[in-house]
């Protein structure tokens, strides 16, 4: 039930063009969901949030759409550039602030092409 | 740099040594956290601490041993290691009741041969 499944593994997208991450949940205590990027040799960095009481949030290129009844929320990269590449993480805890447990998904590695 | 400092960032040892990975911060956050990064699997949170108390230990096994004397310091212990504990590990901090988020280290890449 603290599992975050994401989808997909792989993402391959022409420069320009759309990415979309996906994660769905079990938990429905879970009341913050982040996205993270990391680079390689980094750690993750935090790129966006969201908490359910709202459908959508963007900033920038990247929004986050919630779906709460179908528990299930999605990363968007609009305009997608190849400095995006990356991998993705979306996470999701319990308590609505960052203290706590962050329950994170598998990751997304994410490759922009020129 | 994130304001999240970890040393070494590369670190290769015997099954047989006693090492430790240290983190440190300076963002006035007083959470902080160990995680486990694999390939091909989510992180893994081992443990927390807040306020410089270990508020979570997520069954992770005796030869992993954290130590945070203060705030801004993390370590993490290890003895003993078997090879299957090779992998990123990450220290993160946060502050309690924000809503602003983790800060990530860059992490130290364990090899155990």
């Amino acid at each position: 039930q603290q599992q975050v499944k994401q989808s997909p593994q792989s993402l391959i997208v022409q420069k320009g063009g759309i990415s979309i991450i996906n994660c769905a949940y079990e938990n429905t205590a879970f009341d913050y969901f982040p996205w993270y990027q990391q680079f390689p040799g980094k750690g993750p960095a935090l790129l966006i949030a969201i908490r359910p009481d709202v459908s959508e949030k963007k900033e920038g290129r990247f929004t986050i759409s919630f779906n709460k009844s179908a528990k299930q929320f999605s990363l968007h990269i609009m305009d997608s550039q190849p400095g995006d590449s990356a991998t993705y993480f979306c996470a999701a805890s319990v308590g609505g602030t960052s203290y706590g447990k962050l329950t994170f998904g598998q990751g997304t590695i994410l490759t922009v092409h020129p | 740099e994130t304001g999240v400092t970890q040393t070494p960032r590369h670190l290769v040892m015997g099954m047989t040594n006693k090492k430790s990975l240290k983190c440190e911060q300076h963002l006035g956050h007083n959470a902080m956290y160990w995680y486990k990064q694999s390939a091909k699997k989510p992180l893994e949170l081992m443990f927390v601490y807040s306020l410089e108390e270990r508020v979570e230990n997520n069954s992770v096994p005796s030869r992993f041993s954290p130590e945070c004397p203060n705030s801004s310091h993390l370590f993490l212990h290890l003895h003993t290691l078997q090879p299957e504990d090779s992998a990123l590990y990450l220290c993160a901090s946060s502050l309690q009741g924000a809503v602003s988020g983790y800060t990530f280290g860059s992490g130290t890449r364990l090899t155990v041969v």
